[in-house]
């Protein structure tokens, strides 16, 4: 059973406007929640995170927001960039278990088209 | 802060030889390191949970006489694939706790094992 789950494994966007990749998870003791950015043959690279105490965070081009009720958080880049293209990954994991261990999604690939 | 480094990045062997493969966190200490393996075009399965000092937790499915997992010091973490076959060839990646938030993982580069 995925419990994290990304339902759009690509995205194609144009440069300049906004670019929406969308996360649901289905596990209620995630608490933590965070964004990673994947180049081919990468490690990923830590984007944005949020609290479940939270409902938005942002820093620069990148706002995540959180929907608890709905299990379902979500990345804004705006504007988007040609070098945002990348897979982004989706993780969450519960602070409260002491395991530390992500869950991750399976991807979804941005493409920012010039 | 907070930078995870691994090497090699590449590495290409015969099957049947043993490989080991080093994380490092550069500039913070670490007391859990994470293994994770990437098959092409899927999302990051994790291995093991590495703790500074003890023995790692491996993940159901994992075979701990096969991947062997060394975390000997606060920004040190081994893997050591064990008698490598074919189908051992992926991407290794590992990752760090951060030093402000133990929610957040930081990922090294990974590295590429091509086993022949």
């Amino acid at each position: 059973d995925q419990q994290v789950k990304q339902n759009s494994p690509s995205l194609s966007v144009q440069e300049g406007r906004i670019s929406i990749l969308n996360c649901d998870y289905t596990n209620s003791m995630f608490d933590y929640f965070l964004w990673y950015k994947k180049y081919p043959a990468e490690g990923p690279t830590f984007l944005i995170s949020i609290s479940s105490i939270k409902d938005k965070n942002e820093d620069g081009r990148f706002t995540v927001f959180l929907n608890k009720s709905a299990k379902h958080l979500s990345l804004h880049i705006v504007p988007s960039q040609p070098g945002d293209s990348a897979v982004y990954f989706c993780a969450a994991s519960d602070s409260g278990a002491g395991s530390y261990q992500l869950t991750f999604g399976k991807g979804t690939k941005l493409s920012v088209i010039p | 802060g907070a930078v995870v480094s691994q090497h090699p990045s590449w590495v290409i062997c015969k099957s049947g030889t043993s490989v080991k493969i080093e994380c490092r966190s550069l500039d913070f200490q670490a007391t859990t390191m994470f293994w994770y393996r990437q098959f092409p075009k899927q999302s990051l399965m994790l291995m093991a949970t590495s703790n500074e000092g003890s023995k790692a937790t491996y993940e159901q499915g994992v075979e701990k006489d096969k991947f062997l997992i060394n975390h000997a010091s606060l920004t040190l973490s081994t893997l050591t694939v064990t008698s490598a076959h074919p189908e051992d060839s992926s991407f290794y990646i590992c990752s760090a706790l951060g030093p402000q938030s133990t929610d957040t993982q930081y990922f090294g580069p990974g590295t590429r094992l091509t086993v022949l």
